[in-house]
C-alpha cells in the first residue's frame, strides 16, 4: 500500500487477556518503530527494528511487551496479560535505512477494561 | 541521550509567519534533525529534516544553526490547519519530547 497500515484500528480487551497489534510498513522500508501515546501525552518509544540487526528493545515497559518483525516487513507487537494502564494509542512508523522522514500509521487504539 | 528542548506552546495569527525553535545541543555530527507534527486525533506527520544546510519543502523551511545546536522550523504563512503539536527530534533514536503546541488564531 501507499502508507503504513496498522490493524486493528480499535481494540477493546479485558484485563488479563493477550493482544496482538499489527503493522504493515511501506514496502522497502527497512526501519520500523513502535510508539505508544497515552491520552494527552507525548509519544513513548517502545522498540526499533533496522533491517536484520538486533532490535533496540530499550523502550519496552515490561516483559509483558514483545515485538517481532518477520521477513523484514510486517511487525507484530504483543502485550500479554493486559492491564488498564496499557490503554493507549499504539503507533508504528517506517522509513528507508539511512535517513529520510518516517511515515506513521494511524495507530491502534487499545482499551483495556 | 538524544534530547531536544522546545517551548511548550506558541501562538500565531493566521497568515503570519511562525518560527518554532528547538535546541539540540547534544546532537552528533552525523545525526539529522527531524521535525514532525501531530494534528488532533491523528498520528504524527513528517514535516522536514536536515543535517547542516537550510532546507525548504512545500510544508515549511528548516533553518539550522551553524554549530547545529539549534534549529528553527519556519511556517511562512500559518493557517488554522497548522494548529498542531510540533516535535523536533534527532533521527538517531527518534525519541520524542513534549513538543510545542502551536495555536493559530483567526
Amino acid at each position: 500500500g501507499a502508507g503504513v497500515s496498522q490493524s486493528p484500528s480499535n481494540k477493546v480487551t479485558e484485563k488479563g487477556k493477550d493482544v496482538e497489534l499489527r503493522c504493515d510498513p511501506i514496502s522497502g522500508h527497512t526501519a520500523l518503530y513502535w510508539y505508544r501515546q497515552s491520552l494527552g501525552q507525548g509519544l513513548e518509544f517502545l522498540i526499533y527494528f533496522q533491517g536484520n540487526s538486533a532490535p533496540d528493545k530499550s523502550g519496552l515497559p515490561s516483559d509483558r511487551f514483545s515485538a517481532e518483525r518477520t521477513g523484514g516487513s510486517v511487525s507484530t507487537l504483543t502485550i500479554q496479560r493486559t492491564q488498564q494502564e496499557d490503554s493507549a494509542v499504539y503507533l508504528c512508523a517506517s522509513s528507508f535505512r539511512g535517513g529520510g522522514g518516517y511515515t506513521f500509521g494511524s495507530g491502534t487504539r487499545l482499551t483495556v477494561v | 541521550d538524544a534530547k531536544t528542548t522546545q517551548p511548550n506552546s506558541m501562538e500565531s495569527n493566521e497568515e503570519e509567519p511562525v518560527h518554532l525553535p528547538c535546541n539540540h545541543s547534544t546532537i552528533s555530527g552525523t545525526d539529522y534533525i527531524h521535525w514532525y507534527r501531530q494534528l488532533p486525533s491523528q498520528g504524527p506527520e513528517y514535516v522536514i529534516h536536515g543535517l547542516t544546510s537550510n532546507v525548504n519543502n512545500r510544508m515549511a523551511s528548516l533553518a539550522i544553526a551553524e554549530d547545529r545546536k539549534s534549529s528553527t522550523l519556519i511556517l511562512h504563512r500559518a493557517t488554522l490547519r497548522d494548529a498542531a503539536v510540533y516535535y523536533c527530534i534527532h533521527q538517531m533514536g527518534m525519541r520524542f519530547g513534549a513538543g510545542t503546541r502551536l495555536t493559530v488564531k483567526p
